[in-house]
């Protein structure tokens, strides 16, 4: 069965640093991925996604995220933290002929100091 | 188009209790699910559905009922409300599989006393 792992509940960075949020997957077939945020009291909108075009995708925000199979993991970074960053990010894996199910990391909350 | 709405968008039950959370969407997307959120614990999927009549159970499925009876609506029962089941609750629903975005519903904060 495939998951998600992301490395990090919580994350804080000076606002113009780099962002970096990680995470793996299992999988034995190749899957697609998913970076998903939420601001507070609000629900999840989508970042990007991986769908085998390319390894390196950009998102909304300035976000991107690059597959790499060998090491099972697809990063999230930001050049330059900005302090409407923080929020929760969600890695999720989806595989095909699985129900359209969508399976989620545990979530790593992004703080940015001023 | 609305997306997908949620409603309530808060609630507060007594333990034994049972409610229904309500879920649609008019994007005509096939695939609708419903998860649970908890600190630390990410999004837990509690059912899902293919499709009208389609329903199938996903990692918490316990304490928790589902219908599809058409492709727009997708509620969630819970039939005797427990505290643990105090949490927010997402609906969500996508076009396809694979590589297809999924889009959420704003949630529904729960509160079992």
């Amino acid at each position: 069965a495939q998951s998600v792992t992301q490395l990090g509940s919580h994350v804080s960075v000076s606002e113009g640093a780099l962002v970096l949020l990680r995470c793996n997957y299992s999988s034995s077939v190749p899957p697609y991925l998913f970076w998903y945020v939420q601001y507070p009291n609000q629900g999840l909108q989508l970042l990007l996604k991986y769908t085998s075009a390319a390894t390196l995708v950009k998102g909304i925000n300035g976000f991107e995220a690059e597959f790499k199979k060998s090491e099972t993991s697809f990063h999230l970074t930001k050049p330059s933290a900005h302090m409407s960053d923080a929020a929760e990010y969600f890695c999720a894996v989806s595989l095909y002929n699985q129900g359209g199910k969508l399976i989620f990391g545990q979530g790593t909350e992004l703080s940015v100091k001023p | 188009n609305a997306g997908v709405t949620q409603t309530p968008k808060f609630q507060v039950l007594k333990t034994g209790q049972s409610m229904t959370l309500q879920c649609a969407q008019d994007m005509n997307h096939e695939y609708m699910s419903w998860y649970r959120q908890d600190p630390g614990m990410g999004l837990r999927l509690i059912h899902y559905s293919v499709g009208a009549g389609i329903t199938d159970q996903g990692e918490v499925p316990n304490g928790y009922n589902v219908s599809r009876s058409t492709t727009e609506d997708f509620p969630l029962r819970l039939l005797s409300a427990a505290p643990s089941q105090t949490s927010v609750y997402f609906c969500a629903s996508r076009l396809g599989q694979g590589v297809d975005t999924q889009y959420f519903g704003p949630g529904t904060r729960l509160t079992v006393l």
